[in-house]
């Protein structure tokens, strides 16, 4: 199975900060196609996951131009400039080309 | 407007059974593979199961840790995806979404399932 290793853990900020979250796969993730299946989802307590990010920089309709991923293989970030309280919450990278799928480990997003 | 809706969570003994409903609106349903994704605090976001198309022969996907315990299942006709579970388990414990892919685009609200004695 492919693991897929999100760091860090915890992200202490404050607002109007600027942050990366990486996402590292142990093994590529382009397809013999050349597709990336590699996604990014915030998850607040009491809602469901929302899709920010996905195939590895389009942001998904309605998401602010805040939010940018980049990357390639098996080494992928997440970029959030000036945070807002709405961006708090728990992020995932979720990597579905390889069966079984598999979500990083999560980061906690929150005020220093 | 898309929207998906999961029902059929509750409290169940170890070693029980439970089916999950989820019913999708506003988009061709039968165009899109399905997946159940779980929610614990202990494991954060974990991919459960996956259904393709009618095209793909309804292909079927599992996570290692449900394999021949869960059992996903569509109705295109209803619009409708279903996850059958048994020989639950404590750590089957969670809150469970559906979500139509690629990418995970659009979830429903989750249904919980606690799993106690």
């Amino acid at each position: 199975d492919v693991v897929v290793t999100q760091t860090p853990l915890s992200l202490p900020v404050s607002f109007g900060d600027q942050v990366s979250i990486s996402c590292r796969s142990s093994q590529s993730l382009a397809n013999s196609y050349g597709n990336t299946y590699l996604s990014w989802y915030l998850h607040k307590p009491g809602q469901s996951p929302q899709l920010l990010i996905y195939g590895i920089s389009n942001r998904f309709s309605g998401v602010p131009d805040r939010f940018s991923g980049s990357g390639s293989g098996t080494d992928f970030t997440l970029k959030i400039s000036t945070i807002k309280p709405e961006d708090l919450g728990m992020y995932y990278c979720l990597q579905s080309t390889h069966q079984p799928y598999t979500f990083g480990g999560g980061t906690k997003l929150e005020i220093k | 407007e898309v929207k998906l809706e999961e029902s059929g969570g509750g409290l169940v003994q170890p070693g029980g059974s439970m089916k999950l409903s989820c019913v999708a609106s506003g988009f061709t349903f039968s165009n899109y593979w399905m997946n159940w994704v779980r929610q614990s605090p202990e494991k954060g976001l974990e991919w459960v199961a996956e259904i393709r198309l009618k095209s793909n022969n309804y292909a079927t996907h599992y996570a290692e840790s449900v394999k021949g315990r869960f059992t996903i299942s569509r109705d295109d006709s209803k619009s409708s995806v279903y996850l059958q579970m048994n020989n639950l388990r404590a750590e089957d414990t969670g809150i469970y979404y559906c979500t139509r892919s690629h990418p995970f685009d659009y979830w429903g609200q989750g249904t919980t399932l606690t799993v106690s004695s």
